[in-house]
């Protein structure tokens, strides 16, 4: 039983476009979320994160909206680069600091 | 800088050997957490533990041991290594300080492990 779900298994845009990564997750107690990026060979890093009593937060490029009575969460990077090409895990948790992942979005940002 | 490492990177062996992931952290966590990675599942918690001597099954713990002894460290034993836990494996460490509700997790660099 899949509690966090990221659909989209890969997701290619231009550099200098909006990219933009999706989430659901079905466990109400979920109170916490959490994107991080991951490069092959590297482990994944933390990215950013969102609160349930907020609806967006922002991190320069990157932010996170989240709707919680669709249980769905958003993260966009605007504009994108290159650099940006990697591996994007949505998380979950609520109070026992366990995370749940979702199985990642591979993101290809071109030229 | 603190950090967290895990060793070896790489590991091949035999089916039915015993394997030991090592995982060492210098943020001076209290929790610490193993995962594995593998094609279609994402990351899946396999053990974890909230301080020394604590430690609790994850998601897929079957055929995997930890043991936590001190701080710093969290070993990964596979009993008797299986084809199914061929894998890329991470640590991460986590600590609810400075009055945060919510921590986050910061990951080691992975061992991949491949059982013949």
């Amino acid at each position: 039983d899949q509690q966090v779900k990221q659909n989209s298994p890969s997701l290619s845009v231009q550099e200098g476009r909006i990219s933009i990564l999706n989430c659901d997750y079905t466990n109400s107690m979920f109170d916490y979320f959490l994107w991080y990026k991951k490069y092959p060979a590297e482990g994944p890093t933390f990215l950013i994160s969102i609160s349930s009593i907020k609806d967006k937060n922002e991190d320069g490029r990157f932010t996170v909206f989240l709707n919680k009575s669709a249980k769905h969460l958003s993260l966009h990077i605007v504009p994108s680069q290159p650099g940006d090409s990697a591996v994007y895990f949505c998380a979950a948790t609520g109070t026992a600091s366990k995370l749940t992942f979702g199985t990642g979005t591979r993101l290809q940002v071109t030229l | 800088d603190a950090e967290i490492t895990q060793s070896p990177r790489h590991k091949i062996t035999e089916t039915g050997r015993q394997v030991t992931l090592a995982c060492h952290q210098t943020w001076n966590h209290n929790n610490m957490f193993w995962y594995r990675q593998d094609l279609g599942h994402g990351l899946r918690l396999i053990h974890y533990s909230y301080g020394v001597q604590d430690t609790n099954k994850g998601e897929v713990s079957d055929g995997y041991s930890v043991s936590r002894s001190n701080t710093e460290d969290l070993p990964l034993t596979l009993e008797s290594a299986a084809s199914s836990q061929t894998s890329v494996y991470f640590c991460a460490s986590s600590d609810r300080s400075g009055g945060n509700i919510q921590e986050t997790q910061y990951f080691g660099p992975g061992t991949r492990l491949l059982v013949l």
